[in-house]
């Protein structure tokens, strides 16, 4: 049974980035794959990206390629999502899951408020 | 606008069951049997429920089914419990390039 705990609500402005954390607990970090999704106010769910923490290989949907970081810190067992270039319509919440064979998010987060605010 | 097309929102009474559709494409749910299901209390991590179409996840009770036909696919809740009442969204596979595509979201409400 994997946890994951992520980081606090943020308020940012546009044009500034935002980097949330999620902690991974109960699992082998190592044998993980996590993707980050995003569910807007009146928006469906939208998949970030993803790593892959074997390979530290990480992918990104095209509409955010060269926004968006995602990183993996194997001694804190902690994977990271920071969008740059924030934007009014990046106002969301953000979670974190593991993502299996046939990208099945078997285990999520606690999602993570991020307000863009003027 | 969701890549795949659900209802907004189902309703049904305790005890009944309620359907929940999921329509995509042959890119996505029709090229694919990796559909999965998750309910989401709001304020809350969502929840697996239905993986590869049809499986539930341990723990999951089998009043969970899902099934799929051409590019859409279904959730089945069958004797419908006030605690079901969430929202549940569907996801696809769809290929390499996109990764997943996911639906809107359905509200169900257990009258």
């Amino acid at each position: 049974q994997v946890q994951l705990v992520q980081s606090g609500a943020e308020v940012k402005k546009p044009g500034s980035s935002v980097k949330v954390s999620c902690k991974a607990s109960g699992g082998t970090f190592r044998s993980l794959t996590f993707s980050w999704v995003r569910q807007a106010p009146g928006v469906g769910l939208e998949w970030v990206g993803g790593i892959i923490i074997n390979f530290n290989t990480a992918t990104y949907a095209e509409k955010f390629e060269g926004r968006v970081t995602i990183t993996a810190d194997e001694s804190t067992s902690t994977v990271y999502m920071e969008m740059s270039s924030l934007r009014i319509e990046d106002t969301a919440v953000y979670y974190c899951a593991t993502d299996g064979p046939g990208a099945v998010f078997d285990y999520w987060g606690q999602g993570t408020l991020v307000t863009l605010s003027s | 606008q969701s890549a795949l097309t659900q209802p907004r929102s189902v309703s049904g009474s305790p005890g009944h069951s309620v359907t929940i559709s999921c329509t995509g494409t042959s890119s996505d749910v029709g090229g694919y049997d990796y559909v999965s299901w998750y309910q989401h209390h709001p304020g809350r991590a969502p929840k697996l429920i239905i993986y590869d179409v049809s499986q539930r996840p341990s723990g999951v009770p089998d009043r969970f089914s899902g099934s799929k036909s051409a590019n859409t696919a279904s959730l089945t809740i069958s004797g419908l419990q006030a605690e079901d009442e969430a929202d549940y969204f569907c996801c696809s596979y769809a290929g390499s390039f996109t990764h997943v595509v996911f639906g809107g979201g359905t509200k169900l409400t257990v009258l």
